[in-house]
């Protein structure tokens, strides 16, 4: 089975900070990881999938991107609805199964 | 508009049934494969199982397999989750989800892009 690691388990920042998490998978998933974003008390949203692509109607200061089994996402500027938990996601591409991270908890300091 | 709408919450006795249901409306059912994910309470998300209601083709997680059933009606356009006996420890938020796909160079991309809201599920004597 694949495994993903994700970190860091939690952060605080400042508004305005730029805030880095991070995704390794255990072996190759090529492009099969998204990135999903869950405030609390609420169902998660679709951020980025095909490990770079930005999901219409989400702020440009998220992005992402791959160097090989690692993956980075990133907000630039940090606002206060940014608050939240993400998971970064991997599947195998016969859809066989699909792998959350652990989750990244994402404060304002 | 697309949207999934779950059932409402439910307190269920353990060793007892349940069949929790994902409304599907805006695009055509019958085209998109379904997942289900659970969250426990204060954990992450964890895939149980998807299904693809054109043809019922379903595929669960090790885990879950066994231990729930995932259906879809797509003459109601509706996708159920169902157990025959629950326990305490199936006390956790279920969601459901579409799968989303785009084409690639040489393969389709899938990605969770349309969930419902959730249906919590207490299990508790």
């Amino acid at each position: 089975d694949i495994q993903m690691t994700q970190s860091p388990s939690s952060l605080s920042a400042s508004v305005g900070d730029r805030v880095t998490i991070t995704c390794q998978a255990s072996q190759d998933i090529s492009n099969y990881l998204n990135w999903y974003q869950q405030k609390p008390g609420e169902a998660p949203k679709l951020l980025i999938y095909d490990a770079s692509n930005l999901e219409t109607g989400v702020p440009s200061r998220f992005s992402a991107s791959r160097s090989g089994t690692d993956f980075t996402f990133t907000i630039n500027s940090l606002q206060p609805e940014d608050v939240a938990t993400y998971y970064c996601q991997q599947y195998d591409n016969f859809l066989r199964g699909f792998t959350f991270g652990p989750g990244t908890k994402v404060d304002i300091k | 508009e697309v949207q999934l709408v779950q059932s409402g919450a439910e307190v269920i006795k353990p060793g007892d049934s349940l069949r929790i249901s994902c409304k599907a409306s805006g695009y055509i059912f019958t085209s998109y494969w379904i997942v289900w994910v659970r969250q426990m309470p204060g954990k992450g998300l964890e895939w149980m199982g998807i299904i693809y209601p054109g043809d019922s083709d379903t595929r669960y997680n090790p885990s879950f397999e066994g231990q729930v059933t995932i259906s879809a009606d797509k003459s109601i356009r509706t996708s159920y989750l169902q157990w025959n006996s629950l326990k305490a420890s199936d006390t956790a938020m279920y969601y459901c989800a579409r799968l989303g796909e785009t084409s690639g160079s040489y393969y389709f991309y899938y990605y969770m892009d349309v969930w419902g809201k959730g249906t919590t599920v207490t299990v508790s004597s």
